[in-house]
């Protein structure tokens, strides 16, 4: 089956460790986002790409990075996590029809 | 710019009961609109989705919602809920005339619909 699959699904990290958050996608669609989802809230997007064009939001923080080498993976780094960045972070992917989601990640900060 | 208000943050029914989830939203373009269920520690998961045609949407698991254009609303209802449909349930749009890259979603804030025994 054509899916979007996100790998580890739970993370723990260590206050300003580096950590990295993969994704990957099997329905081959240009464009790939990145979603921050805090306990009892809606998704928060944090960049997208259509293809290799990459989109930060306004308010995503430097912390936040992407990288995306091909068109099926896609990945997340934040450089320096601190407390309020434990979160589930979802990864979907797109068509006209609409946004088709990853199980997610739920990073743990310590 | 789209804005999308879903009026219960909370909904409480008990099992095989009738619920109704309401959705409503506001833009200056035309929309798409859809409706995604959240299981604990899981992803979206697309329940079913208004692009065209008949405003009476059917989707996956028994739910239902009606797109009203002229009450900019897109409720979602199911007629006999089961324990497993505890979950949160997010309503969303995207504007119609998307082109490259924009296929964006604005979610409202989620329904925790919790069905009790």
């Amino acid at each position: 089956d054509a899916m979007v699959i996100q790998n580890p699904r739970y993370q723990v990290t260590q206050f300003g460790k580096p950590v990295t958050l993969s994704c990957s996608q099997t329905l081959n669609h240009n464009v790939m986002y990145w979603y921050q989802q805090k306990s009892s809230q809606a998704p928060k997007l944090l960049f997208h790409y259509y293809d290799k064009d990459f989109n930060n939001e306004a308010d995503t923080p430097d912390n936040f990075q992407s990288r995306r080498p091909n068109t099926s993976f896609c990945f997340l780094d934040i450089r320096s996590p601190g407390l309020g960045d434990a979160a589930m972070y979802l990864c979907a992917t797109a068509d006209r029809a609409g946004q088709y989601f990853g199980p997610g990640t739920r990073l743990t900060v310590t | 710019a789209q804005s999308v208000t879903q009026l219960d943050s909370q909904v409480p029914v008990f099992e095989e009961a009738p619920v109704e989830l309401r959705c409503n939203y506001s833009s200056s373009v035309s929309v798409y609109l859809f409706w995604y269920v959240q299981y604990p520690n899981q992803g979206l998961q697309l329940l079913l989705k208004y692009l065209s045609g008949s405003t009476l949407v059917k989707g996956i698991n028994g739910f239902e919602a009606e797109f009203n254009k002229s009450q900019t609303s897109f409720h979602l209802r199911k007629p006999s809920v089961h324990i497993s449909d505890t979950a949160e349930y997010f309503c969303a749009v995207s504007p119609q005339n998307r082109g490259g890259s924009n296929y964006k979603l604005t979610f409202g804030k989620g329904t925790l619909l919790t069905v009790n025994p």
